[in-house]
């Protein structure tokens, strides 16, 4: 099981450029959690979905960014319009479905650090 | 509101000696308290969760809900510990979002 995939590594945009980041999550799992996280700043939660659903999006902003985790294919954070405030490190987590009232351990990707110029 | 605090951004002992990486939190509900661990070009991974009540690489750590605090220990720090360590909270009933401490930078000199 390679683990959970994220790609690219390291993104660069221009201010006003979108970013498009990928998350494959383990084999298995329907769960995917995006995780942000700011310079010398704990990871922040932005958005939990499950396949073709978004379960919670409490940590999102409310403009330029969005998810999605289709039927087929990776999850995609999208940060339309990147400004220099948006440069952090995005992680992403999955995990296998809940069992009843059971909750799993999640698991982390490699991280994608997005630079906006 | 979930809150977890990590005092110590930083911290830095002697190979052979004890280890505590403090952690508080505030939560009005029933938690579940993880400590997870980032070595250096590492992914973030899981070290133990509160309700295993395991010792993983020689560290413990214990809930102590009188005092909102789920300190991690080890009694001998090996070079190998030198690591990020994030304290993370969870509620048991409800969302599944985890919320992270700010991490404590551990460096275990020679």
């Amino acid at each position: 099981n390679a683990g959970v995939m994220q790609n690219p590594r390291h993104l660069v945009r221009r201010r006003g450029q979108e970013a498009r980041l990928r998350c494959s999550p383990m084999k298995g799992h329907s769960h995917v959690y995006w995780y942000r996280q700011l310079p010398e700043e704990g990871l922040k939660f932005m958005v939990y979905l499950q396949k073709e659903n978004i379960i919670d999006e409490s940590g999102m902003p409310k403009e330029r960014f969005s998810a999605e985790f289709p039927k087929e294919g990776p999850s995609i954070l999208r940060i339309q319009q990147v400004v220099r405030g948006d440069s952090a490190a995005y992680f992403c987590a999955s995990s296998p479905p809940v069992q009843g009232r059971a909750k799993n351990i999640q698991y982390f990707g490699a991280g994608t650090r997005l630079s906006v110029l | 509101a979930q809150r977890v605090t990590q005092p110590e951004k930083l911290l830095s002992v002697f190979k052979g000696a004890p280890v505590e990486l403090k952690c508080n939190y505030s939560y009005s509900g029933s938690p579940e308290l993880f400590w997870y661990v980032q070595y250096s070009r590492q992914r973030l991974q899981l070290l133990l969760r509160h309700i295993s009540r395991e010792s993983i690489k020689g560290f413990t750590a214990d809930l102590n809900k009188g005092e909102t605090s789920f300190h991690l220990k080890k009694p001998f720090a090996q070079e190998e510990d030198s690591a990020m360590y994030y304290c993370a909270l969870r509620a048991i009933q409800g969302a599944q979002k985890l919320v992270f401490g700010q991490g404590t930078r551990l460096t275990i000199n020679p």
